[in-house]
C-alpha cells in the first residue's frame, strides 16, 4: 500500500529565512506524481506545488521548489523568503490512478 | 465558476442520526472524491468517483454510502451517525488523468454527540 510520511509536526521559521519540509512516500509504481497542498486557518486546500515522477527537474513555483529524489523516494519542499502568509499547515500528496494518499501535515510557524 | 461548493459548513447531530453532505463542482470534472481529516491523521478518502454511476471505495469507507447521478453532485450520507465520524469533511474534484490536482471544497465541520 502507499504511504506517506511526513516526519515534522511542527516546524517554524524567521520571517524572511528558508525553511525545508520533509516528505516521503512508498510506492512500487514507477509513474506517478506528487504534491504539495497548503492549508492555512480558513481551512482551504490549496496547492503549492507538483511534481511528475517522470520528470527528473525539480518543480520550481515563485518562492516554492521541491527536491525530488525518485531512488530515495523523497518529496521536499524548500520555501524561500518566508513570508507571514506562508503560516498554514503543509500537506504532501502522492497520487497513482485514480488514490491520492496524504501526508498527516507539518504546521509552519513563521516568526516575524 | 464556483468550483467546489459544500453544504452545510457545520452540522451537529446526534448519535444514531442520518444525514447527507452535499458536494457540487462546475468544471465538469470527471473524478470527485470525499475526505475525512482528523488531527494528526491528515486526509484520509471515503469513497471516491470517476464518473456519474461509477464509485468506490477509499482508505475509509465504512458507515458512509455515496452516489454519483450526474457529473456535478457527489453527495456523502452518513447512515447512523456516531462519535467517531466526529470530524472536517472536505470533498475535492479533478480531472481524470493523473496529472492534474485535486480542487478542495471548503469542508464541512460535523460533531457527533
Amino acid at each position: 500500500a502507499q504511504t506517506v510520511t511526513q516526519s515534522q509536526p511542527e516546524m517554524s521559521v524567521q520571517e524572511a529565512e528558508t525553511v525545508t519540509l520533509s516528505c516521503t512516500y512508498d510506492t512500487s509504481e514507477s509513474d506517478y506524481y506528487l504534491f504539495w497542498y497548503k492549508q492555512p486557518p480558513s481551512r482551504q486546500m490549496i496547492l503549492v506545488i507538483r511534481q511528475e515522477a517522470y520528470k527528473q527537474q525539480n518543480a520550481t513555483e515563485n518562492r516554492f521548489s521541491v527536491n525530488f529524489q525518485k531512488a530515495a523516494k523523497s518529496f521536499s519542499l524548500k520555501i524561500s523568503d518566508s513570508q507571514l502568509g506562508d503560516a498554514a499547515m503543509y500537506f504532501c500528496a502522492y497520487r497513482s490512478g485514480n488514490q491520492f494518499y496524504f501526508g498527516t501535515g507539518t504546521s509552519l510557524t513563521v516568526i516575524p | 465558476n464556483a468550483g467546489v461548493t459544500q453544504t452545510p459548513k457545520f452540522q451537529v447531530l446526534k448519535t444514531g442520526q442520518s444525514m447527507t453532505l452535499q458536494c457540487a463542482q462546475d468544471m465538469n470534472h470527471e473524478y470527485m472524491s470525499w475526505y475525512r481529516q482528523d488531527p494528526g491523521m491528515g486526509l484520509r478518502l471515503i469513497h471516491y468517483s470517476v464518473g456519474a454511476g461509477i464509485t468506490d471505495q477509499g482508505e475509509v469507507p465504512n458507515g458512509y454510502n455515496v452516489s454519483r447521478s450526474t457529473t456535478e453532485d457527489f453527495p456523502l450520507r452518513l447512515l447512523s451517525a456516531a462519535p467517531s465520524q466526529t470530524s472536517v469533511y472536505f470533498c475535492a474534484s479533478s480531472r481524470r488523468h493523473r496529472l492534474y490536482e485535486q480542487y478542495f471544497g471548503p469542508g464541512t465541520r460535523l460533531t457527533v454527540t
